[in-house]
């Protein structure tokens, strides 16, 4: 049973266009969610969170949206950058959470073109 | 300041070795991890440490043995390990709170295991 799942594997955009990449969840007891990014051979960097309470975070070029009636999660990326391109994981937090436990979804691979 | 250090970045084993992967965090971070990962999946929990004690095994074979000799560090002790056990192993970290709490990963130790 898949408790967050990242529908798309791949997604490719053009180099200064908007990324979106989403996440859909199962699990209403989830208040935390998060999103990292990955480099082949490296470890997961955080980027950005957002918390239950809130529908929308910002920082920088990223942007996180949360629709909690629809369970959707997303992250916005303007204007692309080729260095963008990387795995993008999110991750949720469950509210009975024991010390930090993460449901990660499946993973998005954004390819950047210049 | 968000870093975790992991040692090695590279290992490679033996079936019959016994090798040590070391972790270390000077966040103030009371909560540790290790996952495992292998190539474009998403990170799988292995233990969590909260205040030094273990408080989760997901259920992780006895070849995998963890060990928090202070609130700065973390090991995980290898022994007999099979070559499906090769893949990134990610050390973490975080607070302990209610509310946020990014799980911060270091870069990860890659093993080999033949």
């Amino acid at each position: 049973d898949q408790q967050v799942k990242q529908n798309s594997p791949s997604l490719s955009v053009q180099e200064g266009r908007i990324s979106i990449l989403n996440c859909d969840y199962t699990n209403s007891m989830f208040d935390y969610f998060l999103w990292y990014k990955k480099y082949p051979a490296e470890g997961p960097t955080f980027l950005i969170s957002i918390s239950s309470i809130k529908d929308k975070n910002e920082d920088g070029r990223f942007t996180v949206f949360l629709n909690k009636s629809a369970k959707h999660l997303s992250l916005h990326i303007v204007p692309s950058q080729p260095g963008d391109s990387a795995v993008y994981f999110c991750a949720a937090r469950p509210t009975y959470n024991q010390g930090g436990k993460l449901i990660f979804g499946q993973g998005t691979e954004l390819s950047v073109k210049p | 300041d968000t870093e975790v250090t992991q040692t090695p970045k590279h290992l490679v084993m033996g079936m019959t070795n016994k090798k040590s992967l070391k972790c270390e965090q000077h966040m103030g971070h009371r909560a540790m991890y290790w996952y495992k990962q292998k190539a474009k999946k998403p990170p799988e929990l292995m233990f969590v440490y909260s205040y030094e004690k273990l408080s989760i095994n997901e259920s992780v074979p006895s070849r995998f043995s963890p060990e928090c000799p202070n609130s700065s560090l973390l090991n995980l002790h290898l022994h007999a390990l099979q070559p499906e056990d090769s893949a990134l192993y990610l050390c973490a970290s975080s607070q302990i709170r209610q509310g946020s709490n990014t799980i911060y990963f270091g870069e990860g130790s890659w093993l080999t295991v033949v």
